[in-house]
């Protein structure tokens, strides 16, 4: 079975710091993932995604993530906050053979302090 | 940039009465998904859809949930007699085939239908 943990439900920084939301993934072959952002009152926007090509991956928005493999992780960074960025970030598994589920985390809110 | 579109975006309904979301999916895209979201809580999979026909459900996709394409380009999930329960944001996805090129991997989500039972 595929499934991911997001660590952390809440997440604060200031403005300016550095974000950092993590991901680890269970799946028995090497998934794709993903990362997904919810803004106040909409639906669900991609911000990146891993499909077994470069491991450091870069979205939108200054966002990025790395696929480590030995630590079945996929964290998401930006080296520095806006306001802007404060919503709800998921991080969802796909098996690429088997199906087409999307399997998401519990999600992490993140707060952008002034 | 070609969209997910869901109506309504919001409904307010009885308990046991029948409602009816509609989405329509990205053109080109071959499969077609329900996700749910209860207030604070995570996204949820309900049921996907390919060829005209269920490929997946979960378990909260019960008897009380059905899904249709009627005519090429609507897809509508149907709950028949809501629950108080019932109430969340409620999310169609679409995407290209499995194995096609990296792009169609991705799950497109329309802006959700907010359903409260009363």
């Amino acid at each position: 079975a595929q499934s991911v943990t997001q660590l952390g439900s809440h997440v604060s920084v200031s403005e300016g710091a550095l974000v950092l939301l993590r991901c680890n993934y269970s799946s028995s072959v090497p998934p794709y993932l993903f990362w997904y952002v919810q803004y106040p009152n909409q639906g669900l926007q991609l911000l990146l995604k891993y499909t077994s090509a470069a491991t450091l991956v870069k979205g939108i928005n200054g966002f990025e993530a790395e696929f480590k493999k030995s630590e079945t992780s996929f964290h998401l960074t930006k080296p520095s906050a806006h306001m802007s960025d404060a919503a709800e970030y998921f991080c969802a598994v796909r098996h690429p053979n088997t199906g087409n589920q999307f399997y998401f985390g519990t999600g992490t809110s993140l707060t952008v302090i002034p | 940039e070609p969209e997910v579109t869901q109506t309504p975006s919001h409904q307010v309904t009885q308990m046991g009465q029948e409602v009816i979301l509609r989405c329509v999916p990205i053109s080109n895209h071959l499969y077609f998904y329900w996700y749910r979201q209860i207030l604070g809580q995570k996204v949820e999979f309900l049921v996907s859809f390919y060829n005209n026909e269920i490929s997946e459900k979960s378990e909260i996709f019960d008897d009380q949930f059905s899904v249709e394409r009627p005519d090429g380009s609507n897809f509508t999930l149907k709950i028949r007699s809501t629950k108080l329960e019932d109430s969340a944001m409620y999310f169609c996805a679409s995407s290209g085939a499995a194995g096609a090129a990296s792009g169609a991997n991705v799950l497109t989500f329309g802006a959700g239908s907010r359903l409260t039972v009363l």
